[in-house]
């Protein structure tokens, strides 16, 4: 069975600092893919990366990087330099190439940075 | 570049009614697509997806059914609502089921 738990159900920053979305999955497949979305507050899921579970590289895009580790099935996020338009809710999510790619979403990590 | 439309964006219905919301994607072919849903506070659940018209599998038994009349359009019904099936519904599509799903702006549907 799949499983992806974003532990973190809320999160509340100032501006600036930097903050890391933890997201850890459960799966017996050794084929899948992990995804983060951004939901901001009109509601659209906003696709942000998309890892294969054969390339652990960690990756950075401006001021988002992610961390892939598989010896602790995690996926974490991190936000550098935190900015009011990041405040939104992040959603890590995991599909298996065996179960169809069908996407498993965790509860989502909803950040707040204030001013 | 492919986009994804939603409509209505937001829906009030009172309970017993019947519900048909709209998904339409543009700029590519015979897309898979896939309809969410995600309750007050919480994750999303995959309620149906499509690999072709005519072809909708369900995840989730429910009040709810789906249909692909034409290669781009998925449309969520209900011939009669519940108070449960009050949330946010989205729609998403992906090149096949290997891809990355991409999402519409979503309908807020509010059962009264």
């Amino acid at each position: 069975a799949q499983k992806v738990t974003q532990a973190q159900t809320e999160i509340s920053v100032v501006e600036k600092e930097d903050v890391t979305l933890d997201c850890v999955y459960e799966t017996r497949d050794t084929t899948y893919y992990l995804f983060w979305y951004k939901q901001p507050p009109s509601g659209e899921l906003v696709f942000l990366i998309r890892r294969n579970s054969f390339d652990e590289q960690n990756e950075i895009s401006g001021r988002y990087s992610w961390n892939f580790q598989k010896s602790t099935s995690s996926f974490n996020f991190t936000i550098t330099a935190s900015q009011v338009v990041d405040s939104a809710v992040y959603f890590c999510a995991l599909s298996e190439v065996n179960a169809g790619n069908m996407l498993t979403f965790g509860g989502g990590t909803r950040l707040m940075v204030k001013p | 570049s492919q986009t994804i439309h939603q409509w209505p964006a937001t829906l009030v219905q009172p309970v017993g009614s019947p519900l048909s919301l709209e998904c339409t994607v543009e700029g590519t072919s015979n897309p898979n697509l896939y309809w969410y849903r995600q309750a007050a506070g919480r994750g999303l659940q995959l309620l149906f997806y499509s690999v072709g018209i005519g072809q909708i599998s369900s995840e989730v038994p429910q009040n709810l059914s789906a249909s692909r009349p034409q290669d781009r359009q998925f449309i969520l019904s209900s011939k009669k609502l519940l108070l449960s099936d009050s949330g946010f519904y989205l729609c998403a599509w992906s090149e096949n089921s290997q891809e990355t799903q991409y999402f519409g702006p979503g309908t807020r549907l509010l059962v009264l």
